[in-house]
């Protein structure tokens, strides 16, 4: 079993939806965890951290749930400039090497 | 823009030829890290450095080896290419307080033939 695991999609939603993407992850010693936004043959950008209160930046929220071990992005009032790849990334306390999901594809329709 | 260029941005090369790639930032960050993408995979850290001349291996090492002479280069290096390495480099260094921080280059498309 992969350690981080996404759900591929792609997600398809119209201009204006509100979508949510679930990242869950297996080692419970896992500390600082991070969404990035990877656009078509372009490199990942760091979109925000997760924090256990919640992070929010504009229309995004983030949410880490510890009990579950996943964490969550939600983008409301979707635009068509969303579509991209949404990665996440969970770090474990005392470990340099991070581990990627492999993306979740959204795409904004008109 | 994170101050991160990659050279050569694409590049074609045959099995068992040596091929370098570098990563340069003019931040002066101490952490830099190469990874690989690729599908089905997602990211996959290859090597990182804290430091000059300090690196240590990541989850694929194997067939890649490192170099960092000067805080603003560090260099990806595979040895002996195969085709199995043909995949999207990039390099990433961590700005901020946390090492878990990182911004990305743009990235070196490398395929071996």
């Amino acid at each position: 079993r992969k350690e981080v695991e996404q759900d591929p999609g792609p997600f398809n939603v119209p201009e204006g939806a509100t979508v949510a993407f679930n990242c869950t992850y297996s080692n419970s010693a896992s500390q600082s965890f991070f969404w990035y936004r990877q656009d078509c043959r372009k490199e990942p950008k760091l979109l925000m951290s997760v924090y256990s209160s919640g992070n929010e930046d504009g229309r995004f929220t983030a949410q880490l749930n510890r009990a579950s071990q996943y964490i969550s992005l939600l983008i409301r009032d979707s635009k068509l400039s969303d579509s991209a790849t949404y990665l996440c990334v969970v770090w474990s306390g005392g470990s340099y090497i991070p581990t990627f999901g492999r993306g979740t594809s959204l795409i904004v329709h008109p | 823009d994170a101050g991160i260029t990659q050279s050569p941005r694409h590049k074609v090369t045959e099995t068992g030829t040596p091929v370098t790639l570098r990563c340069h930032q003019t931040e002066n960050h101490r952490y830099m890290y190469w990874y690989r993408q690729d599908p089905g995979h997602g990211l996959r850290l290859i090597h990182y450095s804290y430091g000059v001349k300090d690196t240590d291996k990541g989850e694929v090492s194997d067939g890649y080896s490192v170099s960092r002479s000067k805080t603003e280069d560090f260099l990806l290096t595979l040895e002996s290419a195969t085709s199995s390495q043909t995949s999207v480099y990039f390099c990433a260094i961590s700005r901020g307080h946390l090492v878990e921080t990182q911004y990305f280059g743009p990235g070196t498309r490398l395929l071996v033939l």
